[in-house]
């Protein structure tokens, strides 16, 4: 079976691009989550997904970031206008209502 | 947001030691994970925990729930050198079937010599 799936791998855009990160989670869960990591911080939440709705976003760092859920299959992070400090790898992860988030391989994202 | 500590932040063995680390928090949970991750790739979840005082193996992996549900801990024995990784633990303070945030640990490194 295919695990969370997430494109690009890498992405690397200059200072004020906007940037779309996209994730498809494995078939039949229902809960989808938006990670990012760094070394500063490690892992942290940024919005979690349940039956397509936007259940918690109060880890979304600002109104840069933006997050949508179209149907059960497909997800999008959005930054808008990006800023160097957004440098990150972005994870998106999913599960299927109960305690395990399968992680996908990460988007590495580069901003100059 | 809030983190969950974990001990020792990095360490380094020789194969075939035997490597412990422990996950620490001011709030209770229900539920206690602990993945793997690899570089360049996502965290794999390695073990779940339900019950203080679960011991739950998995393959060389032990881990253990906290009696005081505030603490988790995994052992590793006879290392390998495929053992190299990040191991974070994760605290859910949901129980049942829905989703409920993950709280994630700092992370230990660890790294294996021949």
């Amino acid at each position: 079976d295919a695990g969370v799936i997430q494109s690009p791998r890498h992405e690397v855009t200059e200072m004020g691009q906007e940037v779309t990160l996209r994730c498809k989670p494995i078939s039949g869960h229902n809960s989808l989550f938006w990670y990012r990591q760094t070394m500063m911080r490690g892992l942290e939440l940024l919005i979690y997904f349940n039956n397509n709705v936007p259940i918690d976003d109060s880890g979304m760092p600002e109104d840069r970031f933006s997050a949508k859920m179209p149907n059960a299959s497909f997800s999008t992070l959005k930054i808008q206008p990006s800023e160097p400090r957004d440098s990150a790898v972005y994870f998106c992860a999913s599960s299927a209502g109960t305690r395990f988030e399968y992680f996908g391989p990460g988007t590495r994202l580069t901003v100059l | 947001g809030q983190q969950l500590n974990q001990s020792p932040q990095s360490m380094f063995i020789q194969e075939g030691e035997d490597v412990s680390m422990n996950c620490t928090s001011s709030s209770i949970f229900n539920t206690w994970l602990w993945y793997k991750q690899d570089p360049g790739e996502g965290p794999v979840l390695l073990i779940a925990l339900y019950k203080a005082g679960e011991l739950t193996s998995n393959g060389r992996l032990t881990a253990q729930f906290g009696i005081t549900r505030k603490d988790s801990f995994l052992n590793i024995s006879a290392s390998i050198p495929s053992d190299v990784g990040i191991y974070f633990c994760a605290g859910q303070p949901g129980v049942g079937g829905t989703a409920s945030k993950l709280t994630f640990g700092t992370g230990t490194r660890l790294q294996v010599t021949l």
